[in-house]
């Protein structure tokens, strides 16, 4: 079974200082990974996706993450923390042939301060 | 505008009185879900549908029914609501090969009393 683990349910983080969420998948030959944000009281976004092309992978807002097959992660990464960025972020495996399938990670709540 | 539309978004209902909660998408996808969201599970899968009159089972699809009849529409009925599914759920959608990519709805939070 394919599953999802995101090793902080809470980061806190200054504004302008490097943000890091941690996610680490089930070993699969096929995996696609995602990043999803949900700010308070909204639906959920897509930030950014792995979908077996480059394994740096740019999303909007300035993050970023990196699939390291090594390791089984997708750890979610910004240079600059600014305060729009506190929401909640879910790390969301699937894979091939199983595309109706989205597993989620339990989450990670990113709180901002001053 | 390119979206997913849930309604109610706000529902508060007894135990036992049948509910639906529509979900409408303007995208032409094929692929359409439901999930609820739980605090510290993350969102679970109820039941999802590959294309119109085709439906299949998420992982916690009991006490929820779900049809298909149009490409666009996707409801979700709860026959005889309880309170173990207070929650908060949201519609999704996408294209069938693309379907790893999800667009939400803006979520339906239902309380159960």
């Amino acid at each position: 079974a394919q599953s999802v683990t995101q090793l902080d349910s809470h980061v806190s983080v200054s504004e302008g200082t490097p943000v890091l969420l941690r996610c680490n998948y089930s070993s699969s030959y096929s995996p696609s990974l995602f990043w999803y944000v949900q700010h308070p009281n909204k639906g959920l976004q897509l930030l950014l996706k792995y979908t077996s092309a480059a394994t740096l992978v740019k999303g909007i807002n300035g993050f970023e993450a990196e699939f390291k097959k090594s390791e089984t992660s997708f750890h979610l990464t910004k240079p600059s923390a600014h305060m729009s960025d506190a929401a909640e972020y879910f790390c969301v495996v699937t894979y091939t042939g199983t595309a109706s399938k989205l597993t989620f990670g339990t989450g990670t709540r990113l709180q901002v301060t001053l | 505008e390119a979206q997913v539309t849930q309604n109610p978004r706000y529902l508060i209902t007894v135990t036992g009185k049948k509910l639906t909660v529509t979900c409408s998408q303007n995208m032409n996808h094929e692929y359409m879900s439901w999930y609820r969201q739980d605090p510290g599970l993350g969102l679970r899968q109820i039941y999802y549908s590959m294309n119109v009159e085709v439906t299949d089972k998420g992982d916690v699809p009991e006490g929820y029914k779900v049809s298909r009849k149009e490409k666009r529409n996707f409801p979700l009925i709860l026959e005889s609501p309880s309170p173990n599914q207070t929650s908060l759920y949201f519609c999704a959608s996408g294209r069938l090969g693309e379907s790893y990519e999800q667009y939400f709805g803006p979520g339906t939070r239902l309380t159960v009393t």
